[in-house]
């Protein structure tokens, strides 16, 4: 059973840039079987897909968010990250990581954890 | 972006009760369409993948059905453990989310 665990800092300041790490345990994940992905959820409102990456390093990012978004794999470490840049409060969020088929449905999610972007 | 609209927003029903929620593509994504659960403060967790295949170890309750544009989720006999926000998720182009349905106790 694949566990995912996020993270990261809490608190990144506007126009800073957020770093989060998603370590995979119970599976590889240079597993050809699945791709990795990242998820935010401003409190109290819907889910916003961000960006996924396959083990080869192929990366698909949401249009909204591509410029300013990197998702990065560390074979490795079984690790995968997010890096987004120029930061404001509206991207205060929980920041899920998760992993899907290449149908694109999200099987098993980290607990998520909760960046505040203020100075 | 395809946009996805769930109806009813929020919905009040009681334990035993047949639930449907609906969610509307604004274009055909075939059955490119997946449910998931999500409990206050967890993680989302995925209920129906394909439109109408349940996920290994979901309750026989929970079914989904659908094609092109609309699509329904459908819980037969609520139990407390249900009571929980769900959001559908097409895979069709650019992932995106339906706005949720909050399913609370009458």
């Amino acid at each position: 059973q694949l566990q995912l665990q996020e993270s990261g800092p809490g608190l990144v300041k506007p126009s800073e840039t957020l770093s989060l790490t998603c370590t995979v345990s119970g599976g590889s994940i240079s597993s050809s079987s699945y791709y990795w992905g990242w998820i935010r959820q401003p409190p109290g409102k819907g889910l916003e897909w961000i960006g996924s990456i396959y083990y080869s390093g192929s990366t698909y990012y949401n249009p909204s968010l591509k410029s300013r978004v990197t998702i990065s794999v560390d074979t490795s470490k079984n690790q995968f990250s997010l890096k987004l840049s120029s930061v404001t409060a509206a991207d205060t969020a929980v920041y899920y990581c998760a992993s899907s088929t290449s149908s694109e449905y999200f099987q098993h999610w980290g607990q998520g954890t909760l960046v505040t972007v203020s100075s | 972006d395809i946009q996805m609209t769930q109806s009813p927003s929020s919905l009040s029903a009681s334990v035993g009760d047949r639930v449907t929620i609906t969610c509307r593509a604004s274009q055909s994504i075939s059955s490119y369409l997946n449910w998931y659960q999500q409990k206050p403060g967890k993680a989302p967790k995925l209920l129906i993948y394909a439109a109408s295949s349940l996920q290994s170890g979901v309750p026989s309750r929970f079914s989904g059905s659908g094609s092109g544009t609309d699509f329904t989720l459908t819980i037969s006999s609520l139990q407390p453990e249900d009571f929980a926000t769900y959001y559908c998720q097409q895979s069709y182009s650019t992932i995106t989310f339906g706005q949720g349905t909050r399913l609370e106790i009458k």
